[in-house]
């Protein structure tokens, strides 16, 4: 079991640039999540899929959009990359919907926008 | 509007001491808080959990605290050893919601 996979790992984009985010999970969970890490800010939550077909608003949503490709794969996209949006981004899923299931995180994407 | 605050943002503590985490929470829906572990490099791994139901929970050297009339809860790591040392974050969720809202993380050094 691979857990939670993440590609890339970094990124540079340039402002303005677009790029998406790759995240997939081979526990058969049900819901995942997208989360951005800045120093002093913690863990913001951007975007979770609590079901296949189903997306929401996280804390932090504008100037992301996702997609829920199936069960297992749920992309990150941005689509003109701000210098605002420099962090570090970490995918995650668990079993079931409800914050009382564990998260398992993935290893992350750091990504800078110049 | 940061509804778990988490303190201190960073902590030094020799070798065999205790590390102490202390997180705050404003929202009274709450009612699941875990905390999770991340060292450099890593993506953050759930450490231990508490419901409000017990005061207490202890796994290993770890004991989560948890004080409701105060809406307080904390780690305490018992005979802190360096390969502690990591960011720790308390976060809080409700039933009925999807989501957990993470503290601002602790980097804990243990030193020998």
């Amino acid at each position: 079991n691979a857990g939670v996979t993440q590609t890339p790992k970094f990124q540079v984009l340039k402002t303005g640039q677009s790029m998406t985010l790759q995240c997939a999970q081979d526990m058969n969970h049900n819901s995942m999540y997208w989360y951005r890490q800045d120093p002093g800010m913690g863990l913001r939550l951007i975007y979770y899929s609590a079901s296949e077909g189903t997306t929401d608003k996280g804390e932090v949503p504008n100037g992301y959009n996702v997609s829920r490709l199936n069960k297992r794969e749920f992309s990150l996209r941005l689509e003109s990359a701000a210098p605002s949006q420099t962090s570090v981004y970490f995918c995650a899923s668990s079993l079931d919907r409800g914050s009382y299931n564990e998260q398992f995180f993935g290893p992350g994407t750091r990504l800078t926008v110049l | 509007q940061q509804q778990v605050k988490q303190s201190p943002q960073s902590l030094i503590v020799q070798k065999g001491g205790i590390s102490i985490i202390n997180c705050a929470y404003e929202n009274t829906a709450f009612d699941y808080f875990p905390w999770y572990q991340q060292f450099p490099g890593k993506g953050p791994a759930l450490l231990i959990a508490i419901r409000p139901d017990v005061s207490e929970k202890k796994e290993g050297r770890f004991t989560i605290s948890f004080n409701k009339s105060a809406k307080q809860f904390s780690l305490h790591i018992m005979d802190s050893q360096p390969g502690d040392s990591a960011t720790y974050f308390c976060a809080a969720g409700e039933s009925g919601n999807e989501k957990l809202t993470f503290g601002t993380g602790t980097r804990l050094t243990i030193i020998p």
